[in-house]
């Protein structure tokens, strides 16, 4: 069984370039969900999606990031214009709605120069 | 909004030696995981435990939920228990994201 795919693994870009972080769920999970991991803030939720439909976003830091599930099977998560503060990993998870236990993908190593 | 508190933030064990990790959270929860980040960043789920008691190997948890605390217990450790060690938290049913603790640091030497 295939887990949380994400990509790319690492991405290092200048600040300023668009990035977009890709994400496959576990297939049958209702529930998608994007995390952000730094030393300073630890894990935190940038965004979560049920049944395709955003339900929180309160996370995302700014209007420079986006998110969007165009269907069942896959996520993305832009920001644009990216910059050096956005450095960290950024983490992908599924679930079904119950139980809720979630599963992480590897996790995408965002650097901004 | 609930807060997740983890200790000891770090701890040190011999190899073979027994710990327990300890969770305490603010409010009542519907879903308490145990997560385990490796030293190569991946967040392995170790426990989905919103109460009772539960046993992988030489891994085992218990959730107080009337008490708000959950209890990691790590037996016989070896090197590859190094990493960090997260609980996290919901408080709905369906669907709704995780409030992770700042987690336990494991060092294992053997």
């Amino acid at each position: 069984d295939a887990g949380v795919i994400q990509s790319p693994r690492h991405e290092v870009t200048e600040m300023g370039q668009e990035v977009t972080l890709r994400c496959k769920p576990i297939s049958g999970h209702n529930s998608l969900f994007w995390y952000r991991q730094t030393m300073m803030r630890g894990l935190e939720l940038l965004i979560y999606f049920n049944n395709n439909v955003p339900i929180d976003d309160s996370g995302m830091p700014e209007d420079r990031f986006s998110a969007k599930m165009p269907n069942a099977s896959f996520s993305t998560l832009k920001i644009q214009p990216s910059e050096p503060r956005d450095s960290a990993v950024y983490f992908c998870a599924s679930s079904l709605l119950w139980p809720n236990t979630q599963y992480f993908g590897p996790g995408t190593r965002l650097t901004v120069l | 909004g609930i807060q997740v508190e983890q200790s000891p933030p770090d701890l040190i064990l011999q190899e073979g030696a027994n710990s327990t990790l300890r969770c305490n959270f603010s409010d009542s929860v519907n879903n308490l995981q145990w997560f385990h980040q490796n030293p190569w960043g991946q967040l392995i789920n170790l426990f989905y435990i919103p109460s009772g008691t539960k046993q992988n190997g030489r891994l085992s948890a218990t959730t107080v939920a009337t008490e708000r605390y959950s209890l990691l217990y790590i037996s016989s450790s070896q090197t590859t228990d190094s990493g960090v060690y997260f609980c996290a938290v919901d408080l709905n049913q369906a669907g709704t994201a995780l409030i992770f603790g700042k987690g336990t640091t494991l060092s294992v030497s053997s």
